[in-house]
Formats: structure tokens, C-alpha cells, sequence
């Protein structure tokens, strides 16, 4: 069965320290993997997204994804965090019928 | 600027009442979505729809109907047979079902039981 696991439910750093979000992944064929953060009451928005290339994805507001296929990984990364970071982030699968299979999201909480 | 609408922002259901949900885009995309989301289950698929007229259930449809009678509109109804309705429903958009592109995202209707 296709899906997408996020293993925490909740990520503490403190402000300028790198922060991961883990995302791991299971699909038959190749993978389209996609990361939005959503903050309160309001729609996700997209971050990036990996279809083919380069391992190392980068994208809006500092953020980069690294992909591994061997790990099945797909972790989201910020090399610096900032207290506005806060916020709950979903990673998501593209299946084999062409829709998007979420996580159940992990809340990052930056501390001053 | 292009983007999606979707009203009302928070909405109340009476017992035994259908509720709709208003969903509309001016991006020109195909492909429309409604989701659930409930707390740390992330988000459900509820009907998708690929074009005008043309509709398809999700994952968990029952107790909900859609239409797609325009581009720009898909409209969700919660009928009085979904018995726990209480959720953040959103609302989605692609250019086609199969495009690499992200999922463009409304800013989402709360409902509530009175």
C-alpha cells in the first residue's frame, strides 16, 4: 500500500538552530513528494516538491528537502529557524492514481 | 491575483440539516478537491473532480455530495447523513489531476454541531 509517515508529532528547536521534519515514504514506481506548511486557521501552502533530479530540493522561505531513495526519506530542513517557522508542516505523496496522499503532519515549535 | 475562495469561514449545522460549502477558483484548473482535515489524522480526501460535470469519490465520501455544473465552482454539501461532520473542510485546485504542480489551497470552512 502506498503511504507517508511523519514520526513526530511535534519538533522543538530553539530560534537559529537547523531544524529537520522527518518524512518517510512508501510508493510503487517513482516518487513525486511534496512538502506545504499550514499555519492556524488557514489553507496549506506549498514549500517544494521533488519529481526528478537533483537530491537536494530548495525552496520557499529557507526551507530544502533532502530525497533518499535508498532511506525512502524525503526530510524537511532549515539550516537557520525563526520563531515565525512555527507551524504545523504536512509531507505528501503523489499514488499511482495521481492523487496526493498526506501525512499527518508535524507542529514545529521555534523557541526564542 | 489568482487564487481560492472559500466560504463561509466558519459555519454551524443544526441536526438533521444539509450544510454547503463554497468553493471557487479563478486559477483556470481543471482539477478540484475537497479534503477533511480532523486533528493529527492529516487530511482526508472526500470527491475530487477531473473537469466540468465530472466527479469522483474519495477515500471517504459517504455522507457528503458535490457538483461541478462550472470551472470555477465545486461545492461541498454535508448531508444529515454524516453523523460527525465537525471538521476544517479545504478546498483544492490543480491545472489537471495528473500535473507535477502543487495543489493550490483555500483558506478553509470550519464546521461545527450547534
Amino acid at each position: 500500500a502506498q503511504s507517508v509517515a511523519q514520526p513526530e508529532d511535534q519538533v522543538n528547536v530553539a530560534e537559529g538552530n537547523p531544524l529537520t521534519v522527518k518524512c518517510t515514504y512508501s510508493v510503487s514506481g517513482n516518487p513525486y513528494l511534496f512538502w506545504y506548511v499550514q499555519y492556524p486557521n488557514r489553507g496549506l501552502q506549498f514549500l517544494l516538491k521533488y519529481i526528478t533530479g537533483d537530491n537536494l530540493v530548495k525552496g520557499s522561505y529557507g526551507f530544502e528537502a533532502e530525497f533518499n531513495k535508498s532511506q525512502t526519506s524525503f526530510h524537511l530542513k532549515k539550516p537557520s529557524a525563526l520563531v515565525s517557522d512555527s507551524a504545523l508542516y504536512f509531507c505528501a505523496v503523489r499514488d499511482d492514481t495521481d492523487k496526493l496522499i498526506f501525512g499527518t503532519g508535524t507542529r514545529l515549535q521555534v523557541f526564542p | 491575483d489568482g487564487g481560492i475562495t472559500q466560504s463561509p469561514k466558519y459555519l454551524f449545522r443544526k441536526e438533521g440539516q444539509n450544510v454547503t460549502l463554497s468553493c471557487e477558483q479563478n486559477l483556470n484548473h481543471d482539477a478540484m478537491y475537497w479534503y477533511r482535515q480532523d486533528p493529527g489524522q492529516g487530511l482526508r480526501l472526500i470527491y475530487y473532480s477531473q473537469i466540468v460535470n465530472d466527479f469522483q469519490k474519495g477515500d471517504i465520501a459517504e455522507g457528503y455530495s458535490v457538483s461541478r455544473e462550472k470551472k470555477e465552482s465545486f461545492p461541498l454539501t454535508v448531508t444529515s447523513a454524516q453523523k460527525n461532520p465537525t471538521a476544517f473542510y479545504l478546498c483544492a485546485s490543480t491545472r489537471t489531476v495528473n500535473s507535477n504542480q502543487p495543489q493550490h489551497f483555500g483558506d478553509g470552512t470550519r464546521l461545527s454541531i450547534l
